[in-house]
């Protein structure tokens, strides 16, 4: 398997644009995560899903993001408007299961910089 | 709330053992990780132990866990400059992978 795979690997844009993430998780995990990842708070989930439905979207932004997984194999995360305190870079991850002892597995991740 | 502590800085030199420690808030952890990011890179998961463990060996590397002081550390033998690296320790709270807390990271760096 090609193991996770996000796009783009890096986007520059400008304040006040809408930015879309996008990622396939390894082909039958069931479990698919987004997180955030800064200097300053480390990394943070902003949300994850298990089978297509969102489990825990606490640690996302609403206002301005929204994440979606239209189908077992692809997920957006996506920031509108975007503000330079959204550069960072942003991970997805899957997984098979969701209890403890699972592998997350993580994609190269997205390193976004909004000017 | 739930908390990972690390040093954020470890030196050593190749050939030498490195030690990587990390402390942890929530005493029902039932699983705790390692993983290593390289430069560029997303994480990968390098080891775990289930809390009623109080090590775990795999090749150069050994984990030790001290539940009554919360305390985790990762030791990795014989240290090549390929290990150089941040690693993270994370803690899993309620038994699911949605509850995985990461600490700051260590950045390790192997001096030839």
């Amino acid at each position: 398997d090609a193991g996770v795979i996000q796009s783009p690997r890096h986007e520059v844009t400008e304040m006040g644009q809408e930015v879309t993430l996008r990622c396939k998780p390894i082909s039958g995990h069931d479990y698919l995560f987004w997180y955030r990842q800064t200097m300053m708070q480390g990394l943070e989930l902003l949300v994850y899903f298990n089978n297509k439905a969102v489990m825990d979207d606490s640690g996302m932004p609403k206002d301005r993001f929204s994440a979606k997984m239209p189908n077992a194999s692809f997920s957006t995360l996506k920031i509108q408007p975007s503000e330079p305190r959204d550069s960072a870079v942003y991970f997805c991850a899957s997984s098979l299961g969701g209890q403890g002892g699972e592998t997350q597995y993580f994609g190269p991740g997205t390193r976004l910089l909004v000017l | 709330g739930e908390d990972v502590e690390q040093s954020l800085f470890l030196s050593v030199r190749e050939g030498d053992s490195s030690v990587i420690n990390c402390t942890y808030t929530d005493s029902s952890s039932t699983y705790l990780y390692w993983y290593k990011q390289e430069p560029g890179a997303g994480l990968q998961l390098l080891t775990y132990i289930f809390s009623n463990m109080d090590m775990k060996q795999d090749q150069r590397l050994t984990v030790l866990l001290n539940k009554k002081d919360k305390h985790l550390s990762l030791r990795i033998a014989d240290t090549q400059t390929g290990d150089s690296a941040i690693y993270f320790c994370a803690e899993i709270y309620g038994g699911s992978q949605g509850n995985l807390i990461f600490g700051k990271g260590t950045k390790l760096s192997v001096k030839p």
